[in-house]
């Protein structure tokens, strides 16, 4: 199916600084969730966000639900190693799609 | 359960091997869903249950692969006569509804078909 267009591809920061990514669509969506996966793990769910213009934080990540629909970002504040992985959005109007991902490396 | 459980973690099949893996969703969560995770991460639909009927099915490949949900036992996804190309991670997710709410996901079958 259509993937959304997930970026940046992949991010090297330093611990202590702040992460921005984002997803977009030429589709609208009625949900957009965002995962975060680990080496040989399953996706494990972050942020549901249900209405346009939301904007949700859990810890240190907050993330929102653009104004028309077609987009989403995460941003992570004050990174720390542990936040090494791969974070994926995901929009759904019926069926679910998925960003390709973004790798984020935090250098201690 | 309090989450999604898959088993086997690992499974390895010769090519022309059969493949069964399984999911267990999360207690109480009606759907069921199933997806292909390939090397560049890319997750692939594959099938959707409500309790024990197909609700989404345009992601299978028909010919060799199968899955079913039947009551009180684990959903079941399997691969008839694998080829080298159904070597993947498959993620079982489940959810309370079909959309417009959160999918859980399970830690993933690796097969490896040789």
């Amino acid at each position: 199916g259509q993937q959304l267009n997930q970026s940046p591809q992949s991010m090297f920061i330093q611990e202590g600084e702040d992460v921005s990514m984002n997803c977009t669509s030429s589709s609208i969506f009625n949900t957009w969730l965002w995962y975060k996966q680990d080496p040989g793990e399953g996706p494990v769910l972050l942020i549901a966000l249900y209405k346009a213009g939301e904007l949700t934080s859990n810890g240190r990540l907050t993330a929102q639900f653009g104004i028309t629909r077609k987009d989403s970002f995460l941003n992570i504040s004050a990174s720390i190693p542990s936040d090494v992985g791969i974070y994926f959005c995901a929009g759904q109007l019926v069926d679910m799609r998925f960003g390709a991902g973004t790798r984020l490396t935090v250098k201690p | 359960g309090e989450e999604v459980a898959q088993t086997p973690k690992h499974l390895v099949r010769g090519e022309g091997q059969k493949a069964k893996l399984y999911c267990a969703p999360i207690k109480g969560h009606s759907y069921v869903f199933w997806y292909q995770q390939v090397l560049k991460n890319e997750f692939k639909f594959l099938i959707s249950f409500q309790n024990e009927n197909v609700f989404d099915e345009t992601g299978m490949p028909k010919e060799r692969f199968s899955a079913k949900c039947l009551p009180n036992s684990p959903c079941s996804l399997e691969i008839q006569a694998t080829k080298l190309e159904d070597s993947a991670v498959y993620f079982c997710a489940s959810s309370q509804h079909h959309s417009g709410y959160e999918q859980y996901f399970g830690p993933g079958t690796r097969l490896t078909v040789t």
